[in-house]
């Protein structure tokens, strides 16, 4: 069976850093497209971050700089790495499986939630 | 970017009722759509992909068509555990991007 466990939200200042992770099982992290996306409250769902099998990533330009992807794949868990915080990247973030480089989500975490506020 | 526009944001309907969700693209992607429903608290579950390809384990209710730029979600007879906000999501290019979101509640 196929799940993801997201982990690593909190409460964090304006300014601070957080990892957050995604544990896969059923799959194989390194062999897929992996995402995150991000749900502001109240708000509609926003790509973040990918990493292509391949290990290419790529990020929303409101993140560039400041967020990192990656995975281990001894662990066969997805990280994002956020840094600089802002207030406006409070949400909720889901770690999600891509089918294809260009494709819908068939998997997703049950999400994580990151409230940046002093 | 790819803006996607979903109609009604919101709907009100009972249980039984024919319901129909569309989404725009503010340009041609084929048929690279996907629609999900999210219930409150939840994450997203896939419905449809390919605008119309249901998804394994989705009920039959559940439909979608279209192509280009005009795409429709419809839900046959409408089950209470239908009532939920749905997403359409684009994949003809990068940016992936979201519809708003079009919020069922019940009547």
């Amino acid at each position: 069976e196929v799940q993801l466990v997201e982990s690593g939200g909190g409460l964090i200042q304006p300014g601070g850093s957080l990892r957050l992770s995604c544990a896969a099982s059923g799959f194989t992290v390194s062999s897929n497209y992996m995402i995150w996306v991000r749900q502001a409250p109240g708000k509609g769902l926003e790509w973040v971050s990918i990493i292509y099998s391949g290990g290419s990533t790529y990020y929303a330009d409101s993140v560039t700089g400041r967020f990192t992807i990656s995975r281990d794949n001894s662990k066969n868990t997805l990280y994002l790495q956020m840094n600089s915080l802002r207030a406006e990247d409070t949400a909720v973030y889901y770690c999600a499986r891509l089918v294809n480089f260009l494709g819908y989500f068939d998997y997703w975490g049950q999400g994580t939630l990151v409230t940046v506020s002093s | 970017a790819i803006r996607m526009t979903q109609s009604p944001s919101s709907l009100s309907a009972s249980t039984g009722d024919r319901v129909t969700i569309t989404c725009r693209a503010s340009q041609g992607i084929s048929s690279y759509l996907a629609w999900y429903q999210q219930k409150p608290g939840k994450a997203p579950k896939l419905l449809i992909y390919t605008a119309s390809t249901l998804q394994s384990g989705v009920p039959s209710r559940f439909s979608g068509s279209g192509s280009g730029t005009d795409f429709t979600l419809t839900i046959s007879c409408l089950q209470s555990e239908d009532f939920a906000t749905y997403y359409c999501q684009q994949y003809y290019t990068y940016p992936l991007t979201f519809g708003g979101g079009t919020k069922v509640e019940i009547k």
